[in-house]
This record gives C-alpha cells, sequence and structure tokens, in this order.
C-alpha cells in the first residue's frame, strides 16, 4: 500500500520534555508538510520541505524542530519551548506542481501533556 | 491577508436529506480551491479541486460549485448518508503554480452530522 504513516497515534508529553512524531511515507513525493490542528481552526503549518536536506520555516514554527535526511522521512520534534503543545498534529506530502497539486494527509498524532 | 471562512460551523441534518455547505475566501491571487473530509481523529482526504476557471466538480454524491467573481464556494451532499458525518475543509492556493511551499490556506471547516 502507498501512503503516509504517522506514529504514534497518541503522544503524551511531560513538561519540560521534547517529542518526536514520526512522518514515513512511500509516495516518492518530494515536498512534505507538518501542520497543528487545533479545535475550531483551520491547519496552520509548523513546517515545509521542497526537497531533501532542506526545510523552511511556517507560520507558527517556534518551539518546533524538523529534519529531512531521506526523501521518505519527515520527523517532528516538539521542544520544551512549546508552551502550549496539546493539538493534533498532521503531516502530509504533495503530488504534482501548478493548479493540479495535491495533498496527501497521514491518519495524524494526538499529542497530549500530563 | 489571505483568509477563508467556512459556514455554518457545524450542521445536524437526518440521513437522506440534501444539504449545502460554504466556503467563502480573499485569497489573491487565486489558483484552485478544494474540499477535503476528515473523519474524527484522521487525516483530512481530498473530495474535489476546481481552478479558477472550472465552476462545478462531481465526486459521486458530492458537489462542488465555485464563482471566483465573488470567491464563494459551496459544497452540496445529495441523500446523506451515516458515514457523511465529519469535518469538511475548504482550502484555497494563493499562487498560480509553481514549487511554492506555502501555497495552501485552510479555512476551519464545517462540522456534519448525520443522524439516523
Amino acid at each position: 500500500d502507498g501512503g503516509i504513516t504517522q506514529s504514534p497515534k497518541y503522544l503524551f508529553r511531560k513538561e519540560g520534555q521534547n517529542v518526536t512524531l514520526s512522518c514515513e511515507q512511500n509516495l516518492n513525493h518530494d515536498a512534505m508538510y507538518w501542520y497543528r490542528q487545533d479545535p475550531g481552526q483551520g491547519l496552520r503549518l509548523i513546517y515545509y520541505s521542497q526537497i531533501v536536506n532542506d526545510f523552511q520555516k511556517g507560520d507558527i514554527a517556534e518551539g518546533y524542530s524538523v529534519s529531512r535526511e531521506k526523501k521518505e522521512s519527515f520527523p517532528l520534534t516538539v521542544t520544551s519551548a512549546q508552551k502550549n503543545p496539546t493539538a493534533f498534529y498532521l503531516c502530509a506530502s504533495r503530488k504534482g506542481t501548478g493548479n493540479r497539486e495535491t495533498q496527501y494527509f497521514g491518519p495524524g498524532t494526538r499529542l497530549l501533556v500530563l | 491577508k489571505n483568509q477563508v471562512e467556512q459556514s455554518p460551523q457545524s450542521l445536524i441534518i437526518l440521513e437522506g436529506k440534501n444539504c449545502t455547505l460554504q466556503c467563502n475566501y480573499t485569497v489573491s491571487p487565486f489558483s484552485n480551491l478544494r474540499w477535503y473530509k476528515q473523519d474524527t481523529g484522521r487525516g483530512p482526504v481530498s473530495l474535489t479541486i476546481m481552478t479558477f476557471s472550472e465552476n462545478t466538480k462531481s465526486n459521486g454524491r458530492y458537489t462542488a460549485t465555485l464563482d471566483a467573481d465573488t470567491k464563494q464556494s459551496s459544497l452540496h451532499i445529495t441523500a446523506s448518508q451515516l458515514s457523511d458525518s465529519a469535518s469538511y475543509i475548504c482550502v484555497v492556493s494563493p499562487y498560480p503554480g509553481g514549487n511554492y511551499g506555502q501555497n495552501f490556506v485552510f479555512g476551519p471547516g464545517t462540522r456534519l452530522s448525520v443522524l439516523p
């Protein structure tokens, strides 16, 4: 099966702890994204990567970090600097360019603070 | 500022009924508009995509319309089923294409509940 996988499905973070969310895709897409989803709000972009070894900050990058060492992997670390990390985190990859570009989303990780 | 608004915030209908969800945007320039369906606790799944030159697109019981002049789109669901219960998200791309990273503006979604 081709697609995007995220793990874990649920993640608990203690105060002061860094946690890493996994995102893997076997769609051979170059571009990958991390979004944060809060109730009543649209998805907000945390980081995106157009190609391996390159990534750019999105609208709410503070308190988060990423790496893109492999095409198929784009892990997100939620650091202790992120004071309100409780949210649903979605990873996506992009197929195509121009007017027909489409994003494919993973199943999400829900992060909760203990 | 590029924004996407959706209405209503939530909607409850009976199984078998039709409904229409609205999306208004201020994104400019405009490239394309998508509707996604997001089941609770899952990632969004694409339903339709329309460019500025298209004014209607269907996917089974889902029909999306677009009026680029008034910057409005609607998603019409016909003969609703229990499985239609989900959030429906309108997404607008502000750029005319190309390899841009921040080229998706998301609406807050409409939460649809279909009751038996």
